[in-house]
This record gives C-alpha cells, sequence and structure tokens, in this order.
C-alpha cells in the first residue's frame, strides 16, 4: 500500500513553545490530508480536513489559530500546536488521500506522540 | 453527522477461537466502511473494507459483513492467533464531500496464549 510518513514519531516541548508535525506522502499525490488527534484509550477525533492550496476546514470545538495547518503541495502537510499547554499533550496522525481515484482509501501515518511539559 | 457504535470495547479470547467486533453506523450516505488494527504507539493500519455495494468481504482468517438496511457491519477474525493482539477501530465513510472517516471507539482484542 501507499505510504505516509509522519515526522517527529515523538516530541517533548515546553509549555508556551510551539511544535511543528509534518505529513508526507511518499508515493502519490494526497490531494486532502485529515489531521486527527487521540487521547489514551481513546478513539480517533478528526481535527481538521485540508486540501493542497487552499485553507483547512477544522471539526467544530477546535481552534484554528492554536492547531495551525499548511498543505502547500501535494506530498506534504504541517500541523502546528502554537503555544503548547500541558493538555495539548496527546497523539497526533495525519492520513492522506488521493482524490485523482476517489475509490482509493485514506493511508495513515504512524502518529506523533506529543508532550507538553 | 454520521455516528459510529462499537462494541464490545474489549474482548478477551484464547489463541485459536474466534473474535467479533460488531459496528453500527447513522448515516445512510456511508458507502465505505474500513477496519483498522492499531498497535500500541502506531498509527492504523487497515486490514480489510467493505463497500455498500458488497455483503461480504474475505481475506484469509479476516472476513467483514455489511447489511445496510439495518446499518450494521461486523469483523470476523477466526483462528485467533496472539499477534492479532490489538486494538481495532471500525469507521465509515461519507461518500460526499471529501470523504470524513468517523471511527468507532475502538475495541482491545487480547489473545491469550
Amino acid at each position: 500500500g501507499a505510504v505516509v510518513s509522519q515526522h517527529p514519531s515523538r516530541v517533548i516541548c515546553k509549555s508556551g513553545t510551539s511544535v511543528k508535525i509534518e505529513c508526507r506522502s511518499l508515493d502519490f499525490q494526497a490531494t486532502t490530508m485529515f489531521w486527527y488527534r487521540q487521547f489514551p484509550k481513546q478513539s480517533l477525533m478528526l481535527m481538521a480536513t485540508s486540501n493542497e492550496g487552499s485553507k483547512a476546514t477544522y471539526e467544530q470545538g477546535v481552534e484554528k489559530d492554536k492547531f495551525l495547518i499548511n498543505h502547500a503541495s501535494l506530498t506534504l502537510s504541517t500541523l502546528t500546536v502554537t503555544s503548547a499547554h500541558p493538555e495539548d499533550s496527546s497523539f497526533y496522525i495525519c492520513s492522506a488521500k488521493s482524490f485523482l481515484d476517489p475509490n482509493t482509501e485514506a493511508f495513515f501515518g504512524q502518529g506523533t506522540r506529543l508532550t507538553v511539559v | 453527522g454520521e455516528n459510529v457504535e462499537q462494541h464490545p470495547s474489549t474482548l478477551s479470547v484464547q489463541e485459536g477461537d474466534s473474535a467479533v467486533i460488531k459496528c453500527t453506523y447513522s448515516d445512510s450516505a456511508s458507502n465505505y466502511f474500513p477496519w483498522y488494527k492499531q498497535e500500541l504507539g502506531k498509527g492504523p493500519q487497515l486490514i480489510i473494507d467493505i463497500r455498500s455495494n458488497v455483503g461480504e468481504k474475505k481475506d484469509q482468517r479476516i472476513a467483514v459483513t455489511l447489511n445496510k438496511t439495518a446499518k450494521h457491519f461486523s469483523l470476523h477474525i477466526t483462528e485467533t492467533q496472539p499477534e492479532d493482539s490489538a486494538v481495532y477501530f471500525c469507521a465509515a465513510v461519507y461518500s460526499g464531500g471529501y470523504q470524513k472517516v468517523t471511527f468507532g471507539i475502538g475495541t482491545k482484542l487480547q489473545v491469550i496464549p
């Protein structure tokens, strides 16, 4: 299957700093990327949907000024957690999909464990 | 919006036995139902999927069934092995828009050797 690479896999940052997470589709053009957050022993909750070259669509309750999403190319999307606080500590997962072939599945990255201290 | 319910939340089976996980969805517009396996500290991996024009699909020890009328779909794992131990998520995909994936709560499967 297609490969989606997410980096870093783990990051620890101090409260008040910003952290950037990258999501790359390695062997296909990802017209759409999705960003999820997963708290321990819980399901994946969609945070936002981003389409290449346009602004991301955020789910209700997700602060767009805190979770900045950029999808400037067909192979890269970034999520920046700004002014991170301990409650932002979570497992963040991206997935990528190509709408050039609408019957293809979305492929998931390996996730990023963010710990804010 | 779509709502996916999944049960049980935990499931323990003896090695070699079968495991069944059930899900229901609410939006009749959903037409794609993937199942994911997530191991600790990793992203979800697609293990099998089914589209709404099919009632059953099988891949070796894994099978999925779909009842569109009742809005039910199930995952069946036969001859379970310890390496099947993981968290399994069902999901429903809305056919319109950007095909947003709505996940169930997850089932933690433990296969006891």
